[in-house]
């Protein structure tokens, strides 16, 4: 069974803030990892996938770094928004299958 | 639009029914998957085609479950006699690539409640 752990479960942070939050994922048989934003009554979209160890990459205020032996992937956001506000998910994939961790719930307050 | 559509968006069920709950990927994209997702959880893995080829689907909880892509393109999830458990989002994502390096595109997603 494959494991892909977020945390924190949820963030509660000021607009301007910036912040940060984890996924931990199996170091073996990995193939992609996978960020994905989902807001409340949408579609998750997806906002980076990795492949290499070491990858860093950006999206305007959001950037995510990869680290593959340790197992672990960052996701940063510089001077939050309301409007980041929603569920960051995180999923692994090897050759056939995609796992997803629970979500990080970040809700920005104005 | 282009994206990716399901239907129906909301689906009520008693106890033992069958549903049949229907995707419609992004044209001409390669991969398809399906995903439950529980109150409060992350989309747990259901089942992956490649066209009209099922190449996993070691997520599917039960001999209940049932998923077919015959043509490659739009694809069924069928829940055969369905219990209270299976209550749930459920969403079909496709993507361009045939591995998990291309991002998906997911859909709205079908609510099931089975009551």
């Amino acid at each position: 069974i494959l494991n892909v752990e977020q945390s924190p479960q949820s963030l509660h942070v000021q607009e301007g803030d910036s912040t940060n939050f984890t996924c931990s994922f199996p170091s073996s048989n990995f193939y992609a990892l996978h960020w994905y934003r989902w807001e409340t009554a949408k579609s998750p979209e997806a906002l980076f996938v990795m492949t290499l160890n070491g990858d860093e990459k950006k999206k305007g205020r959001i950037s995510a770094t990869l680290n593959t032996k340790e197992g672990y992937s960052y996701l940063y956001i510089k001077g939050s928004q309301p409007e980041d506000s929603a569920t960051y998910l995180c999923a692994f994939a090897d050759n056939n299958d995609m796992r997803f961790g629970a979500g990080t719930r970040l809700t920005v307050k104005p | 639009g282009a994206g990716v559509s399901q239907s129906p968006r909301y689906k009520v069920a008693k106890r033992g029914q069958d549903v049949a709950l229907r995707c419609d990927p992004i044209s001409g994209h390669v991969s398809l998957f399906w995903y439950q997702q529980a109150l409060g959880q992350g989309p747990e893995f259901l089942t992956y085609f490649q066209n009209e080829a099922q190449l996993d689907k070691s997520g599917l909880p039960s001999d209940r479950f049932f998923a077919e892509r015959p043509e490659g393109s739009v694809s069924t999830l069928k829940i055969q006699r369905t219990q209270q458990e299976d209550s749930a989002v459920y969403l079909c994502a496709s993507s361009l690539g045939r591995s998990g390096r291309s991002e998906q595109y997911f859909g709205p997603g079908t609510r099931l409640t089975v009551t």
